[in-house]
């Protein structure tokens, strides 16, 4: 499984739309529960990363609805629809498809323009 | 509450093992899987492996196989990562993380592990 993130980098202004895309070299759509086993997280400097979305599109917990996931099968995007200043931060998806080796992306840096 | 509390910041020399702990507690720790994943610095996260808490079974990335060991204490709810033959490109920040059918929904501080000469 390879998880290829784009773009590496980019910068938003406040209350702008941020876009990210992940790709998997092969489908994470597992046919027994029609769920696509791929999760984003966000990693902020000196923090371990937290959980913002899984199953694609479910939102975790106490995540603002800013946050939304969407993608089925190889091709995922994560979106902030309104870019606050606390989510600069680097993005991750990753698949959980495939054990033991529940591969993540490269990372996408958000910044504020 | 949910709490993952790893050990503290260690450095070794190349060549050398290191063994990080991770505390569980606000939990059934027997009921769920451990994951640990590392941070190079510079570099993305990288999946290392993980531990079944309750039958200690284990699976690691072929790339940590016959270097890493993952283990558990159930009585006091800890988990370790040891890793042997250290190289210079091991150093990095070590996450143990609570799974969540396959995601991982609560992580520890992390570890940072340093190998220098």
């Amino acid at each position: 499984f390879v998880m290829t993130q784009s773009p590496e980098s980019l910068a938003v202004s406040l209350g702008e739309r941020a876009s990210i895309n992940c790709k998997s070299s092969q489908s994470v759509l597992y046919r027994t529960n029609k769920k696509n086993h791929l999760a984003w997280y966000q990693q902020k400097p000196g923090q371990p990363p937290k959980l913002l979305i899984y199953w694609a599109s479910t939102r975790e917990s106490g995540v603002p609805d800013r946050f939304s996931g969407s993608g089925s099968e190889t091709d995922f995007n994560l979106t902030i629809s309104s870019l606050q200043a606390e989510d600069v931060a680097v993005y991750y998806c990753q698949q959980y498809y495939s054990t033991p080796s529940y591969t993540f992306g490269q990372g996408t840096k958000v910044e504020i323009k | 509450q949910v709490q993952l509390v790893q050990s503290g910041a260690e450095m070794r020399k190349p060549g050398a093992s290191v063994k990080v702990s991770c505390k569980a507690s606000g939990y059934m720790f027997g009921g769920y899987y451990i994951h640990w994943v590392r941070h190079v610095p510079g570099q993305g996260l990288e999946w290392m492996g993980w531990i079944n808490c309750n039958s200690g079974v284990t699976n690691y990335v072929q790339k940590f196989q016959g270097r890493v060991t993952m283990t558990r204490d159930s009585s006091i709810s800890t988990a370790y990562m040891e890793l042997r033959s250290l190289r210079y490109d091991d150093t990095a920040v070590y996450y143990c993380a609570k799974d969540r059918e396959g995601v991982s929904d609560f992580w520890g501080q992390g570890t940072l592990v340093t190998v220098s000469s």
